[in-house]
């Protein structure tokens, strides 16, 4: 059984840009959450897709988008960026919205410049 | 106001001793979880145990317990027989409701000495 995967690992990018993070979801499951981590920080809920639709989104701004895909894998889509959105991001997967246990990739670094 | 507090940026322990990380919680639902996760330096989320607040037992996994004190909201972690793999950054967490998005705390640094 294949984990979380995340890609990519690290990412710079320069302010203004656009940038996309990639999730494949642990086979099986349908739900996955995007985390934002900012450094010495614990992460924080930016939304989380449920069968390809949004299903509860966290107190970030629009230019924060996502997609999930009918394999249930997932994008994290970030225009415009600023020096503040320089973090790790993580993604995570359950079986269903309501199941407790959630598994989480390694993370993407991003550095904006 | 914070959901998640901890007060312990940082912890050590002697291998082989037990630790607890403290972690209080604030949320005026009924229903809600209370989860630790443990984060290595390579920075993957590793899920250690779970509490609903339903639950009348402490949740115990392996060398993991949970100390769940409802009416004083707080959800302390104990870790027995420290080992040198426990040196990590640890994360209590919180769902209100159904569902599980989650609601981190700041964390607290783990370093086990030998």
């Amino acid at each position: 059984e294949t984990g979380v995967t995340q890609s990519p690992t690290h990412l710079i990018k320069t302010r203004g840009q656009q940038v996309t993070l990639r999730c494949s979801s642990q086979s099986g499951h349908n739900t996955v959450s995007w985390y934002q981590q900012a450094l010495g920080q614990g992460p924080q809920f930016i939304f989380q897709y449920y069968r390809e639709e949004e299903n509860g989104r966290g107190n970030f701004p629009p230019r924060f988008s996502g997609l999930q895909f009918p394999n249930y894998s997932s994008e994290l889509n970030v225009n415009a960026l600023e020096l503040d959105d320089s973090a790790l991001y993580l993604c995570a997967s359950s079986l269903e919205p309501a199941y407790n246990e959630q598994f989480f990739g390694p993370g993407t670094r991003l550095t904006v410049l | 106001a914070q959901k998640i507090t901890q007060t312990q940026p940082g912890m050590f322990v002697q291998e082989k001793e037990a630790v607890t990380l403290d972690c209080t919680y604030d949320t005026s639902d009924q229903s809600y979880g209370l989860f630790w996760y443990k984060q290595p330096s390579s920075g993957e989320m590793i899920f250690l145990i779970y509490q609903g607040s339903y639950d009348e037992q402490n949740a115990t996994e392996g060398r993991y317990s949970l100390n769940f004190q409802k009416a004083r909201k707080s959800a302390n972690l104990v870790i027995s027989a420290s080992q040198l793999g426990d040196s990590a950054m640890y994360f209590c967490a919180m769902r209100e409701g159904p569902g599980n998005k989650l609601v981190f705390g700041a964390g607290t640094i783990l370093r086990v000495k030998s």
